[in-house]
């Protein structure tokens, strides 16, 4: 697709529920990152994958995180018993390549809600 | 460590003046990437400069240009005539040039353009 998509948009979620946020990036993009934003605060860093392989994930706030790209394109960000604090707006983006001069293309965002 | 530091949380400007929003970075690598981000209400990241740690003039693109400071390790974002559009928050980010680089972001700062 032209941009990063992400599903769903909204989540409302009961405490304890799993739940599994979709990232589809761009077509041809080496790079996805996972990132976690808070309600007035910049975007925290979850993982990162470089095609199939997660290379970084130290920014996953406990082990009820969990993210997959198995075949390199579409990625899964899981959170397993959600609670309060999770809730945020997960953003994810893309990017052609890993030198720091490209940026990222983001989607839209999910905006996660537990109660 | 904290490697992007945003030091103003919000600015007022009138409609049609210039702005100038803060960012300082922390980073041993000669390699690296500067970035600012603009969020408005609606929550997409929309991507506004980008500045190289070798490219030796500031860049510029519109109404957007990079006071960059490379011996003050600074990257203040410069918005010239500004619109009632131009509210928002706006995110300054860095990208390492070092293997498994993701981009790290400030606090943000918010911006209301005054009519």
């Amino acid at each position: 697709g032209a941009g990063v998509s992400q599903s769903p948009r909204y989540k409302v979620a009961k405490r304890g529920q799993d739940v599994a946020l979709r990232c589809d990036p761009i077509s041809g993009h080496v790079s996805l990152f996972w990132y976690q934003q808070a309600l007035g605060q910049g975007p925290e860093f979850l993982t990162y994958f470089q095609n199939e392989a997660q290379l970084d994930k130290s920014g996953l706030p406990s082990d009820r995180f969990f993210a997959e790209r198995p075949e390199g394109s579409v990625s899964t960000l899981k959170i397993q018993r959600t609670q309060q604090e999770d809730s945020a707006v997960y953003l994810c983006a893309s990017s052609l390549a890993v030198q720091a001069h490209y940026g990222y293309t983001f989607g839209s965002g999910t905006r996660l809600t537990v109660v | 460590a904290q490697k992007i530091t945003q030091t103003q949380p919000g600015m007022f400007v009138q409609e049609k003046e210039a702005v100038t929003l803060d960012c300082t970075y922390d980073t041993s690598d000669q390699s690296y990437g500067l970035f600012w981000y603009k969020q408005p209400s609606s929550g997409e990241m929309i991507f506004l400069i980008y500045q190289g740690s070798y490219d030796e003039q500031n860049a510029t693109e519109g109404r957007y240009s990079l006071n960059f400071q490379k011996a003050r390790k600074s990257a203040n974002l410069v918005i010239s005539a500004s619109q009632l559009g131009d509210s928002a928050m706006y995110f300054c980010a860095m990208r390492e040039g070092r293997s498994n680089n993701d981009m790290r972001f400030g606090a943000g700062t918010r911006l209301t353009v005054k009519p």
